[in-house]
């Protein structure tokens, strides 16, 4: 059973950093794609980044682009969000889910990050 | 980037009826392979959203075929037949064809 299960999650002042992470099992991790996808307070969602398989392609939303780093560990399953200069709008739910040519097959269970001083 | 455009916002439908919700998009969905990546969630009060439909009519493992998706370059619609108590939530349809994919804004299902 594929299973994505999120970490990382709180409360930070603005300008603060935070680093998620998404420990996956029940698939070859290595073969996939990844997505982080955010979901404000009652608003809709939001894809923020995005990583190869290998790791070496990354893309960004503008909005955080130069502020927030995707990353993965292949050895550890584990899928990541380096997330720099936090703003009040990024404020959300964050999601990881699976990548292929079938959209987003799986998705974690959700991690709440809460910016405000 | 591409603007993902739902309507309605928001239906309410008796248990055993049909509904379609509609999605277009401001650029063709056409990526250079040929094929459309356009896909349909459903996210469940409480819940992670959960892929119902990929690439405009491929349905997803375990989705009933009460769902079905159809369309072509902008124009997309999901519909739902014989509507269910466990169909309610927020539908999204989605786009991975162009960098900065986008989603729809959401159609909230409700049972009446």
């Amino acid at each position: 059973e594929v299973q994505l299960v999120e970490s990382g999650g709180g409360l930070v002042q603005p300008g603060r950093s935070l680093k998620l992470s998404c420990a996956a099992s029940g698939f070859t991790f290595s073969n996939y794609g990844m997505h982080w996808i955010r979901q404000a307070p009652t608003k809709g969602l939001e894809w923020v980044a995005s990583i190869s398989p290998s790791g070496g392609s990354t893309y960004y939303r503008d909005s955080v682009k130069g502020r927030f780093t995707i990353s993965r560990d292949n050895a550890k399953s584990t899928l990541y969000l380096q997330m720099d200069s936090l703003r009040s709008e990024d404020t959300a739910t964050y999601y990881c889910a699976t990548a292929s040519y079938g959209g987003y097959p799986y998705w974690g269970q959700g991690v709440m990050v809460t910016v405000s001083s | 980037d591409v603007v993902m455009t739902q309507t309605p916002p928001s239906l309410s439908v008796a248990i055993g009826q049909s509904v379609s919700i509609s999605c277009k998009s401001s650029q063709s969905l056409v990526y250079s392979d040929g094929k459309t990546y356009l896909h349909w969630l459903l996210q469940s009060p409480g819940r992670s959203p959960k892929r119902l439909i990929y690439q405009v009519s491929n349905l997803g493992s375990g989705v009933p075929d009460r769902f079905s998706g159809t369309g072509s370059q902008k124009d997309f619609t999901l519909k739902i037949s014989r509507v269910e108590a466990e169909d309610l939530g927020v539908y999204y349809c989605a786009q991975t064809t162009h960098f900065p994919f986008t989603f729809g804004s959401g159609t909230k299902l409700e049972i009446k």
